[in-house]
This record gives C-alpha cells, sequence and structure tokens, in this order.
C-alpha cells in the first residue's frame, strides 16, 4: 500500500480565498483523522471519521472550517474564508479502529501558507 | 487545556549518549501512551507504545518507563545516534489521541 496520501503538499493562498485539502486514507482503515501542526499548538486533532460519519469535530477552530468524507478513500477539508492565522501544516492519518493495537498512520502533510 | 504536558522542548546529545524526553498526563482515563517520531517533512510515524498496566517496555534502544502514580512517562534513547535526530512526540489516549507539544532532538556527532 502507499500509505496515506495527501494532496497537495503545499499551497499559498490569498487570505479570503477557499481552499481544500485532499486525503486517500489507506485501503481498509475505517478511521480518518485530521490534525493541525503549528510551532505554536503542536499537533490537534480537528476532526475524526468512522466509516465516513463524522464522530467528534470538537477540535474544529470555527465555522470556517468543514471536512468531509464522501466515501472510504477520500476524505477534504475546506477552509472558507482562509486567513493568515490558518497557516500550518495539515495532517491526515487512518487507523484501522480505536484499539491500542490499531495505529494511527500519517500523511506527508499538506504546507498551507495564508498570504 | 493541555493535557499532556512534554519537556525539555528541545535537546542536544552526543552521539552514543542517552536522550531523556519526559512526558506528564492528567486526565486518569488515559490507557494508552506511545510514543511517535517525526523527521522534518514528514508526517509523524509510531516509534513505540505502553499500557498503564507495564513500567517498562523496550524495542532496542529505545525504551518507555512508565509511572502510573505519578501519571508520568518517558522516552530513553540508549546509544544516541545522528539518525535519531527528529521531533519526538508523546501521546495519550482512551479514544483519541492528545499529543505533547514535542521534542527537538539533535544528535551531536
Amino acid at each position: 500500500d502507499a500509505g496515506v496520501i495527501q494532496s497537495p503538499r503545499h499551497e499559498v493562498t490569498e487570505m479570503g480565498q477557499e481552499v481544500t485539502l485532499r486525503c486517500k486514507p489507506i485501503s481498509g482503515h475505517d478511521y480518518l483523522f485530521w490534525y493541525r501542526q503549528t510551532m505554536m499548538r503542536g499537533l490537534e486533532l480537528l476532526i475524526y471519521f468512522n466509516n465516513n460519519v463524522p464522530i467528534d469535530d470538537s477540535g474544529m477552530p470555527e465555522d470556517r472550517f468543514s471536512a468531509k468524507m464522501p466515501n472510504a478513500s477520500f476524505s477534504t477539508l475546506k477552509i472558507q474564508p482562509s486567513e493568515p492565522r490558518d497557516s500550518a501544516v495539515y495532517f491526515c492519518a487512518s487507523s484501522p479502529g480505536l484499539a491500542m493495537a490499531d495505529e494511527q498512520f500519517f500523511g506527508p502533510g499538506t504546507r498551507l501558507t495564508v498570504l | 487545556q493541555q493535557q499532556v504536558k512534554q519537556s525539555p522542548q528541545s535537546l542536544i546529545v552526543q552521539k552514543g549518549g542517552i536522550s531523556i524526553i519526559n512526558c506528564a498526563y492528567e486526565n486518569t482515563a488515559f490507557d494508552y501512551f506511545p510514543w511517535y517520531q517525526q523527521f522534518p517533512g514528514k508526517g509523524p510515524a509510531l516509534l513505540i507504545a505502553i499500557r498503564p498496566d507495564v513500567s517498562e517496555k523496550k524495542e532496542g534502544r529505545f525504551t518507555i518507563s512508565f509511572n502510573k502514580s505519578a501519571k508520568q512517562f518517558s522516552l530513553h534513547i540508549m546509544d544516541s545516534q545522528p539518525g535519531d535526530s527528529a521531533t519526538y512526540f508523546c501521546a495519550a489516549s482512551w479514544d483519541k489521541l492528545v499529543f505533547g507539544a514535542g521534542t527537538i532532538l539533535r544528535v551531536k556527532s
């Protein structure tokens, strides 16, 4: 398996623009997670899905952020409108389950810069 | 609210030395404590993990020590190598992972 795939790897956009980040989880994994990593706040869980259904979105910063998982092999994280403080590295991760033995596998991340 | 506190923020160790990173947690519901390793430009990857019913776990040069009563756990890297230079995150979980702030480790050759 190719692992978790994220696109784009880098995104530079102007404030106010819409940004869409994409993720393809590992096949067969029932859980998908979106994280944000910044120097100030470290790694934060934004939202996670189980079998394409959002389970916990308590980490989503505000209504400008939305995430969808239309099928088992694809998820998007959208920011609209984007702001400079959204600049961060966004990671997608997937796992077979939430049990202790179910390792989360992270993608390479998308580095987002909002000017 | 930071539920997992990690220290130090950065660490420089000579090749062959021991690297020690410490974490403390608050929530006694946590039942799984993994450590993740992250190289520049990459996503975090699971390094080693421990359950609270075990006081120590060793995998090669990496050892987790766990003190349930003190709600603390630590990662020891023996015979540290330049290739170990990375950012290390402790984490705790009962259903979802909560990460520490990370420690940037640099091993000098």
